[in-house]
Formats: C-alpha cells, structure tokens, sequence
C-alpha cells in the first residue's frame, strides 16, 4: 500500500489566495482526519470525517478553512483566502479501527 | 489546555543513557498510541495499546498504559542518536488528540 498520499507537499502563497490541499487515505479506512502542526501549538486536529460525513470540525479556525471529502479515496482542505498566520504543515491521516497513519504533510507558507 | 499532557517537553541525554517519558490525562481512553516524528516528516507510529496495564516492548523500547487507561509511558534503554525526534502520545475517543510531544536528542 503506497500509504496517505498528500499533494502539494510544499506551497507557497500570497496572502488573499485561495490553496487547496489534497489527501488520498488508505485504501479501506473509514475515517480521516485533517492536522495543523506549527511549534507554538503542536498537532491540532482541524475535523474528521467518518464514511466521509464530517463528524467534528469544531478545530476548524474559522470560516476561512473548510473541508470535503466527496467519496472515500479523496478529500480536501481549502483555505480562502489565506492569510500569513496560516502558514503552517497540514497533515492528513486515514484511521481503521484504533491505528492511525500519518501523511507526509504539506508545508504551506502565506506571505 | 491539551488534553493530554507529555513530560518532559524537552529532554537531552547522552547515547547509551536510559529514559522514561510520560504522557498524562484525566479522561479515559479507548486506546493510546506513541509516534515519532522526524524533522521534515509525519508523525509514525510506534505502538498501540489498548488493554489497561498493558505493557509491550519493541526492541529498546517499553511502552505502558496505565490501569486506568489513562496514562502511558514510554522508556528507551541505552538511547542511540537514532532515536533523537518528536515523542507524541495520541488518545482515542472517537476522534484522537494528541498531547505536545517530548521532543528527544540523543548526543553521540
């Protein structure tokens, strides 16, 4: 299995434009989850979804950021417009039953 | 506030040195896991526990969940520069939260 797939793995962007992230789970996980990692407030949970329904997106910052998981091999994160404080590594991970497995993550930086 | 709570935040020993780091909460969990982490990586996952006093070992490293399912640890015995990282603990509900890390330097 070729694991959580995330796409880009690096972006850089001005501040006012829109980015979209993308994870591809793993094959026949039913839930996913969306991370922020930054140094000063370590692994955040932004939402996840289960049978790709959101469950809980209360990390959700605010109504910049929104999430969607069409069908169960795709999902995005999209932030519009971004702003500087952004800037950060959004990771994805995919979970079955209690094992959870980590993407390498997108660093993404507003300028 | 982190629900789960690591100690020490930071810790710096020399090869061969043992260690213990703690992970802490007052709710219960289904499960726990520890990862690691790596400079420019994801988080990768070491370990699961699930039964309360549950204690498995992977090589030089213990892992212990506590009898309440509560808390864990995890100890390194004669720590290798290999090791140096990002120790997160991960409890699950039906979502799972992750505790700040222990961030490990093993010296040469």
């Amino acid at each position: 299995d070729a694991g959580v797939i995330q796409s880009p793995r690096h972006e850089v962007t001005e501040m006012g434009q829109e980015v979209t992230l993308r994870c591809k789970p793993i094959s026949g996980h039913n839930s996913l989850f969306w991370y922020r990692q930054t140094m000063m407030r370590g692994l955040e949970l932004l939402i996840y979804f289960n049978n790709n329904v959101p469950i809980d997106d209360s990390g959700m910052p605010e109504d910049r950021f929104s999430a969607k998981m069409p069908n169960a091999s795709f999902s995005t994160l999209k932030i519009q417009p971004s702003e500087p404080r952004d800037s950060a590594v959004y990771f994805c991970a995919s979970r079955t039953w209690v094992t959870q497995y980590f993407g390498p993550g997108t660093r993404l930086t507003v300028l | 506030t982190q629900l789960l709570e690591q100690s020490p935040q930071f810790l710096s020993i020399q090869e061969g040195e043992n260690l213990t780091v703690y992970c802490n909460s007052s709710s219960v969990f289904s499960s726990l896991q520890w990862y690691r982490q790596e400079p420019g990586e994801g988080p990768v996952l070491l370990v699961t526990v699930v039964t309360g006093g549950e204690v498995k070992k992977l090589k030089r490293l213990t892992f212990q969940f506590g009898d309440a399912r509560k808390d864990s640890s995890l100890h390194i015995t004669a720590a290798q520069p290999g090791d140096t990282g990002l120790y997160l603990c991960a409890g699950a509900h039906d979502d799972m939260r992750f505790g700040a890390g222990t961030r490990l330097t093993v010296k040469p």
